[in-house]
């Protein structure tokens, strides 16, 4: 099936940096979601972006399709980003429909 | 309102029981999911639904089964739980009507804990 690799699986940052996340992927794809689970467990959905660039507040994201790699932006971070982030992908060859995600990076951003 | 709702949110069983998980939606979707998280991992697919005549097995089926009751809901059942099912659910839907957009959206998970 389908590999999904993020990176880096850890990070630990302090308030106000921008961070660079990213997520590579072994085949063609039809869909790429990035998600944010907080503390708490729930998913919340960042970015639909099988390619292209999209923006939402200090949050970006961009997706090489091509070149099977997507990257997520967050600049001036807040506590409030800390959380894990996931990279999930649809492969586009057919199968199970069910996304396939990476195992996420870990991001603490220190007061 | 939450568009998709999972109920219970919190729940612990002991092994051999048998549990369903509960999904509804109100977005309208044709499609439904259902996934599971261990610690420390991304979700991997268990079953999943494109309408209420189709179902099919996902990566990790073995031990699980689910229905279909009506589009907006989807179940998920553990016959005989046992402690590796430990783990957080999460029902997902999206939407196929044609749109080519094959966004899939997460209600808030259940945290099953099997004693």
């Amino acid at each position: 099936g389908i590999q999904v690799e993020q990176s880096p699986p850890d990070l630990i940052l302090q308030e106000g940096a921008n961070s660079t996340l990213r997520c590579n992927f072994s085949d063609s794809v039809n869909n790429l979601q990035w998600f944010h689970q907080n503390p708490w467990g729930q998913l919340i959905n960042l970015f639909y972006i099988p390619s292209g660039t999209k923006q939402n507040g200090r949050l970006s994201a961009t997706t090489v399709a091509t070149e099977r790699y997507s990257l997520l932006y967050i600049s001036s971070s807040q506590t409030t980003d800390s959380g894990v982030y996931f990279c999930a992908v649809l492969y586009s060859g057919g199968g199970a429909d069910g996304l396939t995600f990476g195992k996420g990076t870990h991001l603490i951003i220190q007061p | 309102d939450a568009d998709v709702t999972q109920t219970p949110r919190n729940r612990i069983t002991k092994t051999g029981k048998r549990i369903m998980l509960e999904c509804s939606q109100t977005k309208g979707h044709d499609r439904m999911y259902w996934y599971r998280q261990d610690p420390g991992l991304g979700l991997r697919l268990i079953y999943y639904s494109f309408d209420v005549k189709d179902i099919n097995k996902g990566e990790i089926s073995d031990g699980y089964s689910v229905s279909r009751q009506a589009q907006a809901k989807f179940s998920l059942s553990l016959e005989s739980a046992i402690p590796n099912q430990t783990a957080l659910y999460f029902c997902a839907t999206s939407d196929h009507a044609g749109t080519g957009i094959h966004e899939q959206y997460f209600g808030p998970g259940t945290r099953l804990t099997v004693t």
